[in-house]
């Protein structure tokens, strides 16, 4: 049993374009964590909420408790955004880990 | 800007043999965390370790694994006896408060076993 669900599993967009990238989850957590892998392995931690909405750039990350689901949304998507997009939920002393979501950003 | 950094980048061993994996966590950093990802899958948690304990640990860190802070700049995980499967990145991350704030992730440590 899945207990991080990310959609899509891969996602090919032009260059321009708006991102949306969805995780559900089944478990009560203490946060909820979005993070990017470049295609060297490297993983850069880009939002950790636990309610409501957070900004950084171009970058647009919300949750709902009650409905145990987040988003992470790109505006004005570039070639560089391309990575994989990792969802993960925290509570106690760990983290579980969605599977990814891969995105190609094309010129 | 302070960084997680692991040691060695790359580690090759055979079946059978002991491997220690290195991370300096980021000096303030109070939790220390093991993760690992298998090529084409997800990254899976091992282990967390707080104030010179284990705090929490999966399924998979069983009784070949183990980890120690030796002298207060270094987080070690061991693998006593290597699997086949035990071929994956290992990633080390470390935070200032648990599982309410941002972790900071290393490199990674590239494990093949052959």
């Amino acid at each position: 049993k899945n207990e991080v669900e990310q959609s899509p599993q891969n996602l090919t967009a032009q260059e321009g374009e708006f991102i949306t990238i969805n995780c559900s989850y089944s478990v009560g957590i203490s946060a909820l964590h979005w993070l990017q892998q470049h295609p060297g392995g490297g993983i850069v931690s880009l939002f950790m909420l636990s309610s409501g909405k957070k900004k950084h750039g171009r970058l647009i990350a919300t949750i709902n408790i009650q409905e145990k689901h987040s988003s992470l949304h790109i505006t004005a998507s570039h070639p560089r955004d391309s990575a994989v997009y990792i969802c993960a939920v925290s509570y106690n002393n760990d983290m579980r880990f969605g599977a990814g979501t891969r995105l190609t950003v094309k010129p | 800007e302070p960084e997680v950094t692991q040691t060695p980048s790359h580690q090759v061993t055979q079946m059978g043999q002991e491997v220690i994996l290195r991370c300096v966590p980021i000096s303030n950093h109070l939790y220390f965390y093991w993760y690992r990802q298998i090529l084409g899958q997800k990254v899976e948690f091992l282990v967390s370790f707080y104030n010179n304990e284990i705090s929490e640990k999966s399924e998979i860190f069983d009784d070949q694994f183990s980890v120690e802070r030796p002298d207060g700049s270094n987080f070690t995980l061991k693998i006593r006896s290597t699997k086949l499967e035990d071929s994956a990145m290992y990633f080390c991350a470390s935070n200032l408060m648990a599982s309410t704030d941002t972790q900071y992730f290393g490199p990674g440590t590239r494990l093949t076993v052959l």
